[in-house]
Order: C-alpha cells, then sequence, then structure tokens
C-alpha cells in the first residue's frame, strides 16, 4: 500500500537558519504531494502541493519539488522564523481522489530565537 | 479562516458515555472525513463520505458510528469507548471528484479523552 516516510524529530534550529525535512514516498500510480503545518492546538493547513512529476509547490517561503526519480518531496526554507515552530507533515492522495490522504508521522520543528 | 468547524473543541467521557462529535463545512465540498491523530502515529485514516455515502470504513471498531445527513455535516457518534480511544480527532472535507479532490481541508479537531 501507500506509505509516508519523514525524517524523526524534533529538529531544533536557529532563527534564519536554513530548513530542510526530508520526505519520501512509495504509492502506486502518480499521486500528488502534500505539505501540512499544524500550529499548537490547530488542525492540520495546507501548506504547498504539487500534482505531478518537477512540479514545484511554494507557499510562505516554503518550497517543495515532486521528485518521481526519488519518490521524494523535500521541505525546504531560506530562512525560518520563530513563528514556524509546528509539526509538518507529509502526504500524499493517490487512486481515485475522495480516497482520504496518507500520511507521514509528522515533523516537529522547534525554531529557537 | 478553515471554513470546517467542529464541537466540542475538548471532550472528557467515561467509557460507558454516548456522545457525539459534530463537523460542519461551508466550503461547497463533496466529500467528508474522520482521522484520528495520536501521540507518535501517523494520521489514521477512519472513515469517508462522498455525496453523503460511505465509501471507506479502515477496520475502525464499531463503538465508533459515523453519520452524513447532508454533504455539509458529518457526525461521530461514540459509545462505550476504552482509554486508548483517547485522541484528537480531525474532520476534513474536500472539493468533487478530480486531482484537486485531493487537496483536504481541515477542521481543529476535537480532543477527547476517555477516563
Amino acid at each position: 500500500g501507500d506509505s509516508v516516510t519523514q525524517m524523526e524529530g524534533p529538529v531544533t534550529l536557529s532563527e534564519e537558519a536554513f530548513l530542510t525535512i526530508n520526505c519520501t514516498y512509495t504509492a502506486t500510480g502518480y499521486p500528488s504531494l502534500f505539505w501540512y503545518v499544524q500550529y499548537p492546538g490547530e488542525g492540520l493547513q495546507l501548506l504547498l502541493k504539487a500534482t505531478k512529476a518537477d512540479d514545484k509547490g511554494s507557499n510562505k517561503g516554503f518550497e517543495a519539488t515532486y521528485r518521481k526519480e526519488t519518490t521524494s518531496f523535500h521541505l525546504e526554507k531560506g530562512s525560518v522564523q520563530v513563528s514556524d515552530s509546528a509539526v509538518y507533515f507529509c502526504a500524499l492522495g493517490s487512486g481515485g481522489g475522495a480516497d482520504g490522504l496518507t500520511f507521514g508521522k509528522g515533523t516537529h520543528l522547534i525554531i529557537q530565537p | 479562516e478553515t471554513g470546517v468547524t467542529q464541537t466540542p473543541r475538548h471532550l472528557v467521557m467515561g467509557m460507558t458515555n454516548k456522545k457525539s462529535l459534530k463537523c460542519e463545512q461551508h466550503l461547497g465540498h463533496n466529500a467528508m472525513y474522520w482521522y484520528k491523530q495520536s501521540a507518535k502515529k501517523p494520521l489514521e485514516l477512519m472513515f469517508v463520505y462522498n455525496f453523503k455515502e460511505q465509501t471507506e470504513n479502515n477496520s475502525v471498531p464499531s463503538r465508533f458510528s459515523p453519520e452524513c445527513p447532508n454533504s455539509s455535516h458529518l457526525f461521530l457518534h461514540l459509545h462505550t469507548l476504552q482509554p486508548e480511544d483517547s485522541a484528537l480527532y480531525l474532520c476534513a472535507s474536500s472539493p468533487p471528484s478530480g486531482r484537486e479532490s485531493y487537496e483536504q481541508y481541515f477542521g481543529p479537531g476535537t480532543r477527547l479523552t476517555v477516563t
């Protein structure tokens, strides 16, 4: 079946550092890929997405590129802020839509001033 | 603004109680989902409703009973729960079929504690 693997956390960085959170997946067909973010006490918010190979999703300074050859969708940001502290989830959707998403375990990111 | 609301936000219940979680979406979507989020585990998809019809039940115990009276409302009825059912229960919705239908919008969740 489909699966998503994320790097283990927590990841602790200083403000303005460069961020990479790794995500790899296994899936049948051609999945859509997503990054979601969860701030404390809240639900998940869609951060960015990519629906086909070589697509780059971007939002709020975050980027991720759909790499079919390496089955990866790593999340990057050039300069993180304290407000980026949250849990980040990589997810994929495959099949026929409306089937639910497959999520990774999440990576807790802590940004220190 | 999320467009998906959930009530209550927090719930404490005994193992013999019966309670219900409510989810409402104002986005015009046709598919709705229940997920369970436990510490140290990936989100677990519990139920999927598409156009009010249940299309997926991921081997969820019968003590969880979903109900979808229309495309905007989704309920999760709870009875005789176990302490291991304590978790954050998230509701989500997504647009009609097509590639965009994978994009799900989540509510804030109900934090359930079973004592």
